[in-house]
Parts: structure tokens; C-alpha cells; sequence
């Protein structure tokens, strides 16, 4: 069975820096392209980063490029997203996700919270 | 950047009746690289829909997806009271990744 465990989310001071964790198992992990989407408290959905089975393309929503970066360690089965620059609008919880035909299994989320 | 806006914003329907739902995106879809998502409160979103029309695995013969190009529908042929949620599309053929603001179905 597929699973997605999110993991380092929290409370962070604006202009602070936090990892996220994606431990992926059920599958084979290498095989698959990867994303980030958030969702901020009470609203829609916001695609953040992909990134392909090789790491070799990687892709940015506008409102976090710069800022945030997405990795993957294939050994290990896991996807990463460095966050710095925080700031409030980044407020929402993370969920990480498996590329196939759409986004098609998800984890349960992290909540980080950006507030002084 | 694709723009995708669904429609209606809320749809109130009871139980047995025939949802539809719309997604429109701003420039053409690739390769109807559209997928459609159901969430309830406290839950990740669950795929349903991907390709514009193919059902995700498990997904019931009452959800059906249709469309092509700029304009898609999600319809939901006979309501059961575990189908109100939100409901939100995404498509995926080019970055970003855009979703739609979502279509809340709550129950009449």
C-alpha cells in the first residue's frame, strides 16, 4: 500500500527557515515524479514544486521561487522542500504528493505556521 | 499560466439527484492533461478523475469526467451523501500546475 508520512512542519518567525520531510514507502520510489502542494487555512489548493525521477527537472510555483527548494534522495525514498524567506502568506499546511495520470496518492499534510 | 475556473462556486443538491460541475481554463488544456479532486474537511484531497475522463482506481460509475480543450465537466450521476465535499480540478500538462478555486457541494 502506497504512503506518504510529511514530517518538520511548525511555528517559524518570518524571514525563518524550515525542511520538510516526505518518507515515501509501497512503492517504487525512483519511478516516480514528486510534488508539493499547500493549502492555506479555509482555502483552495496551491501547487508549490515537482520534481522528476531524476532530479533533473524541477519546477517552481512564482510565489515561493527563490525561496523555497525542492530535492529528493532516491536511496532513501524520501522528498525534501527547504523553505527560507518564510513569510506570513506561506502559512497553510504542505501535503506531499505522487505523480500519475494527475496527483494520485497524497499525505496526510504538515502545518507550518509563519507568525512572529 | 493556465487559469482554471470552476463553476458554480457552491452547488446545494440532496441526495439522488445528478451533480454537474464546471472547469474552465484560460488556453488549451494539454492533451486533457485535467484531473479532478474531492476533499473533506481534515482530509487530503483524493484523486477521481485523471485525463479529463479516466477513473482513478476505486473510484465509483458515478463520477464521470468529460471535456477537451478549454471547457470540462465533472458530473456526478446520482448523489450519495458521502459525495458533499469540495470539489477542485488541476491541470497538469504544463507548469504550474495550476487548480481551480474549488466548487463546494453541500447538501439541499
Amino acid at each position: 500500500e502506497v504512503h506518504l508520512v510529511e514530517s518538520g512542519g511548525g511555528l517559524v518567525k518570518p524571514g525563518g527557515s524550515l525542511r520538510l520531510s516526505c518518507a515515501a514507502s509501497g512503492f517504487t520510489f525512483i519511478n516516480y515524479s514528486m510534488n508539493w502542494v499547500r493549502q492555506a487555512p479555509g482555502k483552495g489548493l496551491e501547487w508549490v514544486s515537482s520534481i522528476s525521477t531524476g532530479s533533473s527537472y524541477i519546477y517552481y510555483a512564482d510565489s515561493v521561487k527563490g525561496r523555497f527548494t525542492i530535492s529528493r534522495d532516491n536511496a532513501r525514498a524520501s522528498l525534501y522542500l527547504q523553505m527560507s524567506g518564510l513569510r506570513a502568506e506561506d502559512t497553510a499546511v504542505y501535503y506531499c504528493a505522487r505523480s500519475d495520470g494527475g496527483f494520485d496518492y497524497w499525505g496526510q499534510g504538515t502545518l507550518v505556521t509563519v507568525s512572529s | 499560466e493556465i487559469v482554471l475556473t470552476q463553476s458554480p462556486g457552491t452547488l446545494s443538491l440532496s441526495p439522488g439527484e445528478r451533480a454537474t460541475l464546471s472547469c474552465r481554463a484560460s488556453q488549451s488544456v494539454s492533451s486533457s492533461y485535467l484531473a479532478w479532486y474531492q476533499q473533506k474537511p481534515g482530509q487530503a484531497p483524493r484523486l477521481l478523475i485523471y485525463g479529463a475522463s479516466s477513473r482513478a482506481t476505486g473510484i465509483p460509475d458515478r463520477f464521470s469526467g468529460s471535456g477537451s480543450g478549454t471547457d470540462f465537466t465533472l458530473t456526478i450521476s446520482r448523489l450519495e451523501p458521502e459525495d458533499f465535499a469540495v470539489y477542485f480540478c488541476q491541470q497538469y500538462g504544463s507548469s504550474p500546475r495550476t487548480f481551480g478555486q474549488g466548487t463546494k457541494l453541500e447538501i439541499k
